[in-house]
């Protein structure tokens, strides 16, 4: 076990539709990584929050966004949704709140969603 | 752009033998991170070794170790005594100091009993 709680676990929407994913990092963890990996794919870093602000960004569409919260909880939020956007949307959590900001701290995942579009 | 490449799809390697992993990588930075993770079938992402670049040392945790080449941007994973929980994909990761990280495409290791 991780730590790392996503929810749902899985979600079946139709395109056109928004939804919101949910992420609560391992206790005292202060950033946030969103992930979405496709069918038999790697992983394509979306976002990063590090203690209620945004840090870094990669791939993130313009659809998306996501926000992290004071009691350090996330949310990734898809709208718009695509067929394309079906695919497993991982979270994960680093940097100990008595440890240091520097990025050598190693990210602890979640369980990931599912999301399906329909 | 950091670009992370494994190029190799798929490996197999009967049980107790010894498989070597490969990634190579493209950056322009000096300093960085480097990880090797693990997603069995129940789709998990498991942390396996970690690398700083700073260091020449090679980590090793367990049956795991790393070859860390930096000068050839070259950083494998070399599993001993190969065991059937260690069936799973494996993907090695880049991470720069401003936390931006990028896995590779995978490999699919298949350990045969």
């Amino acid at each position: 076990d991780s730590g790392v709680t996503q929810t749902p676990k899985h979600l079946i929407t139709a395109t056109g539709q928004r939804v919101t994913l949910r992420c609560s990092p391992r206790s005292g963890d202060l950033s946030v990584y969103w992930y979405q990996q496709s069918l038999d794919q790697g992983l394509q870093f979306l976002i990063q929050y590090y203690n209620g602000e945004e840090r870094a960004k990669g791939n993130i569409l313009e659809r998306f966004s996501a926000q992290q919260f004071p009691d350090l909880h996330s949310e990734l939020n898809l709208s718009s949704l695509e067929l394309g956007d079906s695919a497993l949307y991982f979270c994960a959590s680093s940097h100990p709140r008595t440890g240091n900001s520097e990025g050598n701290q190693p990210q602890h995942f979640g369980d990931g969603t599912r999301l399906s579009i329909l | 752009a950091q670009t992370v490449t494994q190029s190799q799809p798929e490996m197999s390697v009967q049980e107790a033998e010894t498989v070597t992993l490969s990634c190579t990588y493209d950056t322009s930075e000096n300093n960085y991170y480097l990880f090797w993770y693990k997603q069995p079938p129940s789709r998990q992402m498991i942390l396996v070794i970690r690398q700083e670049a700073y260091k020449q040392q090679n980590a090793t945790e367990n049956r795991f170790s790393v070859n860390f080449q930096k000068a050839a941007k070259s950083f494998s994973l070399k599993i001993s005594d190969s065991q059937l929980g260690d069936t799973a994909m494996y993907f090695c990761a880049f991470m720069n100091p401003s936390n931006d990280m990028r896995f590779g495409a995978g490999t699919r290791l298949t350990v045969k009993p």
